[in-house]
C-alpha cells in the first residue's frame, strides 16, 4: 500500500513565476490538506480539499490556490512567487471518519 | 485564531532518561491533539494523538496527557533511545471528525 506521494521533490523558481505541486493520497483516503513548513518552523495549514471542493482555508493569500481531482489527487498552485514562499510544502491525506493525517515527503520549493 | 505554544525548543537527555514536551493552546473549542515526529529531511509521522474527551493515552514508551481546564497537553517519552532523536511537533485542532485543520507548535528538538 503506497503512502502519500508528492512531486516534484525539489523545485527552483524565480520571483514572479508560477508553480504547481502535486499530491497523491494514500489508497482509500478522500481528503487532502496542504501545509507550508518554513525552515525551523512547524507546518502551517494552507487549505483542505474534499469532494473536489475547498473545504477549509488558512491565512494564505489568493495567490495560493488548489484543486482536487475525481481520483482524490490534488494540486497546489502558487502564483506571483515571492522569496518568502520558499519552504517545504507538505500534503496530508485523511480517510473519511478518521482524524489521522498522513503526510507526504514534501516538495522543497526555493524561490530566487 | 488558534495559537499553540511549545516548550522547550531544544531538549537534551541521556539515553534511558525520560523526556517531557509541553504545549499550550488558545482555542478552548479544540478537540483533537496529535503529536508528530519529524526526522531530518523526512516527513512528519504521527506518534500518538488524543481527543478532548480523554485525559491520558499511552502507547508503549510514549504517553500524552491533556488538561482541558489549563488548555495544555504534554508528551512523555520514557527510556529514551538514540532513535528518539528528532524534532517533535504538537498540534491542536477544533474541526469535525475527518476535517481537522491542524495548528502546529514550533517544535522541540530532542537530542
Amino acid at each position: 500500500d503506497a503512502g502519500v506521494t508528492q512531486s516534484p521533490t525539489h523545485l527552483i523558481k524565480t520571483r514572479g513565476q508560477q508553480v504547481t505541486l502535486r499530491c497523491s493520497p494514500k489508497s482509500g483516503h478522500d481528503t487532502v490538506s496542504w501545509y507550508q513548513q518554513a525552515l525551523g518552523q512547524g507546518p502551517q495549514f494552507i487549505f483542505q480539499y474534499y469532494e473536489e471542493e475547498e473545504r477549509q482555508r488558512g491565512n494564505f493569500p489568493d495567490r495560493f490556490s488548489g484543486h482536487q481531482f475525481p481520483n482524490y489527487s490534488s494540486e497546489l498552485n502558487v502564483n506571483a512567487l515571492l522569496l518568502g514562499d520558499s519552504a517545504l510544502y507538505l500534503c496530508a491525506s485523511t480517510r473519511g471518519g478518521s482524524d489521522t493525517q498522513y503526510f507526504g515527503p514534501g516538495t522543497r520549493l526555493t524561490v530566487l | 485564531g488558534e495559537n499553540v505554544e511549545q516548550h522547550p525548543s531544544t531538549l537534551s537527555v541521556q539515553e534511558g532518561d525520560s523526556a517531557v514536551i509541553k504545549c499550550t493552546y488558545s482555542d478552548s473549542a479544540s478537540n483533537y491533539f496529535p503529536w508528530y515526529k519529524q526526522e531530518l529531511g523526512k516527513r512528519p509521522q504521527l506518534i500518538i494523538d488524543i481527543r478532548s474527551n480523554v485525559g491520558e493515552k499511552k502507547d508503549q514508551r510514549i504517553a500524552v496527557t491533556l488538561n482541558k481546564t489549563a488548555k495544555h497537553f504534554s508528551l512523555h517519552i520514557t527510556e529514551t533511545q538514540p532513535e528518539d532523536s528528532a524534532v517533535y511537533f504538537c498540534a491542536a485542532s477544533r474541526g469535525n471528525t475527518g476535517f481537522q485543520k491542524l495548528v502546529f507548535g514550533t517544535g522541540t528538538r530532542l537530542l
